[in-house]
């Protein structure tokens, strides 16, 4: 079965402080990886995305994920935070055997402090 | 290029009602989703459509069912609301190949009493 674990239902952090979100994941075969960001009131709005080429992916707002298959792991990094990275994080797996679904973890808020 | 809309955006329900969400895409997609998002639980697929005329069940089915009668269109339909059905509903879409990369509406917020 395929599931996503995110370590942390709420992160803070100073601004100008390193962001680090923790994802892990289960899947019985190469899977593709996302990190998506939801603003309050707001849908959810795709970061960056694994897909079996470069380990370290680069996202948009300086966001960027590395995957690593010895630690089954997808954690989101930014290297300084800014006030308007406060919001909802979720990583989410898909791989051939779940076909076109998707498995959502339970979600990061991040909160950012002046 | 509005992406993926969902209608309404807010709503009220008595126990018992009945109602249907609008949720339209504009990009071609072959596949689209409902989602419900409930504070702690992530997001938790209800049910599914990888095109035109078919419908799969997720996560969370029961209580709710759906229509693809047009590519564009993805009806949710609650029958019979019950309070445990207040949640925050998503629809999405995806392309049919390699990432199945998913675009989200902006939800519907959905109270029943």
């Amino acid at each position: 079965a395929q599931s996503v674990t995110q370590l942390g239902s709420h992160v803070s952090v100073s601004e100008g402080a390193l962001v680090l979100l923790r994802c892990n994941y289960s899947s019985s075969v190469p899977p593709y990886l996302f990190w998506y960001v939801q603003y309050p009131n707001q849908g959810l709005q795709l970061l960056l995305k694994y897909t079996s080429a470069a380990t370290l992916v680069k996202g948009i707002n300086g966001f960027e994920a590395e995957f690593k298959k010895s630690e089954t792991s997808f954690h989101l990094t930014k290297p300084s935070a800014h006030m308007s990275d406060a919001a909802e994080y979720f990583c989410a797996v898909r791989n051939s055997n779940t076909g076109n679904q998707f498995y959502f973890g339970t979600g990061t808020s991040l909160t950012v402090i002046p | 290029n509005a992406g993926v809309t969902q209608t309404p955006k807010f709503r009220v329900l008595k126990t018992g009602q009945s109602m249907t969400l609008l949720c339209a895409q504009d990009m071609n997609h072959e596949y689209m989703y409902w989602y419900r998002q409930d504070p702690g639980m992530g997001l938790r697929l209800i049910h599914y459509s990888v095109g035109e005329g078919t419908t799969a069940k997720g996560e969370v089915p029961d209580g709710y069912n759906v229509s693809r009668l047009k590519k564009q269109n993805f009806l949710l339909g609650l029958e019979s609301a019950a309070p445990s059905q207040t949640s925050v509903y998503f629809c999405a879409s995806s392309t049919s190949v390699r990432t199945y990369e998913q675009y989200f509406g902006p939800g519907t917020r959905l109270t029943v009493t």
